[in-house]
């Protein structure tokens, strides 16, 4: 199975700072990344799909970028609905896996 | 699109069950649905997927042998079930339909709570 390693684990953080997120695979997955949101007691929401594209209706403060092995989520000005649990997942080869997830949690 | 899950569940070890995950707004058949596991305070794990219109279905390793994911087309409704339910099966279970061309979930049900107890 591919593993993916997210990092950091957690992360504090203002409003309006601008957050990077980091999702490492153990293999090349090429593009085949995806990064959800989950809120407490809430489903996952999806965020991006081929480690760039914005689902529809994101805000553009999020964005995806990386291919390989590597990729990074990026707020660019975190607004305060956005401390969430975010999380990587790998779609290039079945059984797609998870990140651990990355917490972002109020400075 | 909407994906409905049933109730939630407590059950003691040993027992059966099945619960459900119900589409509407889009042709049933035509998209990869899975289910994802979260245990209580941890991370998301997949357990498989299925495809309605051939009935094509994956299991994740872990799961493998430990669930049953099934599918009935004319109540557009998924299905994953147990034979003998363990404690350590409490957890919250979320179905998902697949994003149309990527193996990415873009419409989720709202979570099947299971909890497992003597």
């Amino acid at each position: 199975d591919i593993q993916m390693t997210q990092s950091p684990s957690a992360l504090s953080a203002s409003v309006g700072d601008r957050v990077t997120i980091t999702c490492r695979a153990s293999q090349t997955i090429d593009i085949y990344l995806a990064w959800y949101l989950q809120k407490p007691g809430k489903a996952p929401k999806l965020l991006i799909y081929k480690a760039s594209s914005l689902e529809s209706g994101v805000p553009s403060r999020f964005s995806g970028s990386g291919s390989g092995t590597e990729f990074t989520l990026t707020i660019s000005s975190l607004r305060p609905d956005d401390f969430a649990t975010y999380y990587c997942q790998q779609y290039l080869s079945y059984p797609y896996t998870f990140g651990q997830g990355t917490k972002l949690e109020i400075k | 699109v909407q994906l409905v899950q049933s109730g939630t569940e407590v059950k003691k070890p040993g027992e059966s069950l099945k619960i459900s995950c119900q589409a509407s707004g889009y042709k049933f058949s035509s998209y990869w649905i899975g289910w994802v596991r979260q245990m209580p305070g941890k991370g998301l794990e997949w357990m498989g997927i299925i495809y309605p219109g051939d009935f094509d279905t994956r299991y994740s390793p872990s799961f493998q042998g430990q669930v049953t994911i099934s599918a009935d087309t004319i109540i557009s409704t998924a299905y994953l079930q147990w034979s003998s339910l363990k404690a350590s099966d409490t957890a919250m279970y979320y179905c998902g339909r697949f994003k149309d061309g990527d193996y990415v979930i873009d419409y989720w049900g709202q979570g099947t709570l299971v909890t497992v107890s003597s």
